[in-house]
């Protein structure tokens, strides 16, 4: 059964860095074609992919927010960590992990969801 | 403005049949990469409703289906019932944003 749950803070300032981490189960972050993703919603707007990594360690960014965004695993303790620098209120929102389905040759789905994890920001 | 362009809101009666469309281009759909569906209910996770086209994960009804022409797709449901009302979102991969998912922008359905 698998399963993600994401953990952080709720409240962050202005110009802070944001650190997330989706503890996973259910699956090894090492088997190949796994992948864990990052997505997004602000309040009242869509849905926003962010980040992606891949088994293999290849990394992947929105590229709206890449110099903002990194994203590292640690598959001994089964975790995934994304750090978002210069946070702003613009980024506050629902922030989900999720698992990646491998659909044909390089296509990416998200069979299972975290949560979420609403992240404010202000001061 | 969205990657992926669906229309902000549909609506139909109990019973109808209703589609949303997804227009894409030639560095995502239209570059035969797959597009996949979820339905997303106010304070929940996004649900998984049609991958690779055309695929429903175990448990989605068959009133659920999705198609993939040129550089759009649809996704259509059946014998609409009150608890279809949600948002949908498409989902696909983009060749030219250094391979990057990319999401429509979302479609509300109302059930009437």
């Amino acid at each position: 059964q698998i399963t993600l749950k994401e953990s952080g803070p709720t409240l962050v300032k202005p110009t802070q860095t944001l650190t997330l981490t989706c503890i996973v189960s259910g699956f090894s972050l090492r088997t190949n074609g796994v992948g864990v993703g990052w997505i997004r919603q602000p309040p009242g707007k869509a849905l926003e992919w962010l980040a992606l990594i891949y088994w293999d360690d290849d990394k992947r960014y929105s590229p709206s927010l890449s110099s903002r965004l990194t994203v590292t695993k640690d598959t001994s303790r089964n975790e995934v960590v994304l750090t978002m620098t210069n946070m702003a209120p613009v980024d506050t929102g629902t922030y989900y992990c999720a698992h990646r389905l491998r659909t044909g040759v390089e296509g990416t789905a998200f069979d299972y969801w975290g949560q979420g994890t609403l992240v404010t920001v202000a001061s | 403005q969205s990657v992926l362009t669906q229309p902000p809101s549909v609506s139909g009666a109990p019973g109808q049949r209703v589609a949303i469309s997804c227009a894409g281009s030639s560095s995502n759909i239209g570059a035969d990469y797959d597009v996949n569906w979820y339905q997303h209910l106010p304070r929940t996770a996004p649900k998984l409703l049609i991958y690779g086209n055309k695929n429903r994960p175990s448990g989605v009804p068959d009133r659920f289906s999705g198609s993939k022409s040129g550089t759009s797709a649809s996704l259509a449901i059946t014998g609409l019932q009150a608890e279809d009302e949600a948002y949908y979102y498409c989902q696909s991969f983009d060749s030219s944003l250094s391979g990057s998912v990319v999401f429509g922008g979302g479609t509300k359905l109302t059930v009437l």
